[in-house]
């Protein structure tokens, strides 16, 4: 299965761009790379997927160097409501690799 | 509302007991996944199903089972449950080629 390593915990302020790497080296040419959010008692919800170079939606931005062995989760201008857990995943849509949640990255945003 | 619906949200139950969970997909989304998730051990993936056919197995205990039904409505039997099955559980669906969307899930207490 393809492993991602996050880093286990950020902090950040109000206010400021916030960027979370996670590291794929196994990442097959079939797979997709997926962020996830969840809030305490949540369910995770989907923030954005990409392939590679750089995808932006309204929420966040994802940039994926041409190795793509890493991607990068941009948070533009986070909120106290940004605080949650962001899971990495990465895979062929509908493929068992996708199927694995890693530990995430608790993001907590200070005031 | 993610379009994913779980119940019940809340159950309590004694050990030795059975119980079970419902879950109704996105309309339109053919593949139901379970997940649990407990305070120590994050995300864990436990069965798929895909327009009634189990399609991935995860780390499903044996007392656990699953099934997909006609209307792709699924349930999530746990028998003989124990104080570690003390989680939530969350059902998601997943349109093609995108991401998973989340029900809100179902905390389970056995006591």
């Amino acid at each position: 299965l393809a492993k991602t390593t996050q880093p286990i915990s950020m902090d950040s302020y109000e206010g400021q761009e916030v960027n979370i790497t996670c590291s794929h080296n196994n990442i097959a040419t079939n797979d997709y790379i997926t962020w996830y959010q969840q809030f305490p008692s949540q369910g995770p919800r989907f923030i954005i997927q990409g392939y590679k170079t750089k995808v932006t939606n309204e929420v966040a931005s994802l940039f994926i160097p041409a190795d793509r062995k890493s991607s990068t989760l941009s948070l533009p201008r986070v909120s106290l409501s940004d605080t949650a857990v962001y899971y990495c995943l990465v895979g062929a849509p509908g493929s068992a690799r996708q199927l694995t949640f890693g530990s995430g990255t608790q993001l907590t945003v200070l005031p | 509302d993610s379009g994913v619906t779980q119940t019940p949200k809340h159950l309590i139950t004694a050990t030795g007991q059975r119980v079970t969970l419902r879950c109704s997909p996105r309309s339109g989304d053919l593949s139901v996944y379970w997940y649990q998730q407990s305070l120590d051990q994050g995300l864990q993936f436990l069965i798929q199903y895909y327009n009634g056919e189990e399609r991935a197995k995860g780390n499903i205990l044996e007392r656990f089972s699953a099934q997909q039904f006609p209307d792709l409505h699924s349930e999530l039997n746990l028998s003989s449950l124990e104080l570690g099955d003390s989680a939530l559980y969350f059902c998601a669906s997943r349109e093609h080629n995108y991401g998973y969307t989340f029900g809100s899930g179902t905390r389970l207490t056995v006591v």
